[in-house]
């Protein structure tokens, strides 16, 4: 049980694009969801904290507007990079919680 | 804000040894202590958590033990195997109330190598 999904697995686009990664609750309804990215070799740094139905909640230095969160039912949330560039090539983690916070997969975001 | 450090940053022991490694925590109010082992590429996996009002839990192979007085808690693997090898992390939170743990702060990740 506790299993979370995230889709695409790894992405490549172009600089100036958009891109968008699911992340879902296969066989539990996540109370929140939150946001992470990780650099090579680094640990994990929250970028926002988000509940089904209100608006995300960001951490200090991320920009809610290049970084759009929708949490749209217990068992989705999906993060939008908008007008990416090279900089955001990262690893971008969810987490689901419920009783406690499992991790999905991860996606790996690179841009060209 | 919370601010946890992990120590070391790099492990090697040979297989069947033991591992230990550490963390610190600043703010007396966390009450929950997850330990995530991450595999490379993959996202970290919920190996063994602690809470507050416990002083050690064990899992087969696996134990973790909290000092809340010292506000440190260490993670022990006995009888390391080379499948142990990954990256692991300690992380701390206050637990809001209900089943919210709320947001995780993670130390900075060991290394572990565990040498056939």
């Amino acid at each position: 049980g506790a299993v979370v999904s995230q889709h695409p697995s790894r992405v490549i686009c172009k600089s100036g694009t958009s891109v968008k990664i699911e992340c879902r609750s296969l066989d539990f309804q996540a109370t929140t969801m939150f946001w992470y990215r990780q650099f090579p070799k680094q640990s994990l740094m929250l970028m926002a904290t988000s509940n089904e139905g209100s608006k995300a909640t960001y951490e200090q230095g991320v920009e809610k507007d290049k970084f759009l969160i929708n949490h749209a039912s217990l068992t989705l949330s999906t993060l939008t990079v908008t007008s990416a560039h090279p900089e955001d090539s990262s690893f971008y983690i969810c987490s689901a919680e419920f009783k406690k916070q499992y991790f999905g997969p991860g996606t790996r975001l690179t841009v060209t | 804000g919370e601010n946890v450090e992990q120590h070391p940053s790099t492990l090697s022991v040979q297989e069947g040894d033991s591992a230990v490694i550490k963390c610190t925590y600043s703010d007396s109010a966390s009450n929950y202590f997850p330990w995530y082992k991450q595999e490379l590429g993959k996202g970290p996996q919920l190996i063994i958590d602690i809470r507050s009002n416990v002083g050690e839990k064990k899992d087969q192979r696996i134990a973790v033990t909290l000092n809340k007085t010292a506000k440190h808690f260490s993670l022990h693997i006995t009888e390391t195997q080379p499948e142990d090898s990954a990256v692991y992390f300690c992380a701390a939170s206050i637990q809001a109330g209900g089943t919210s743990y709320g947001k995780l702060t993670f130390g900075q990740g060991t290394i572990l190598t565990v040498h056939p």
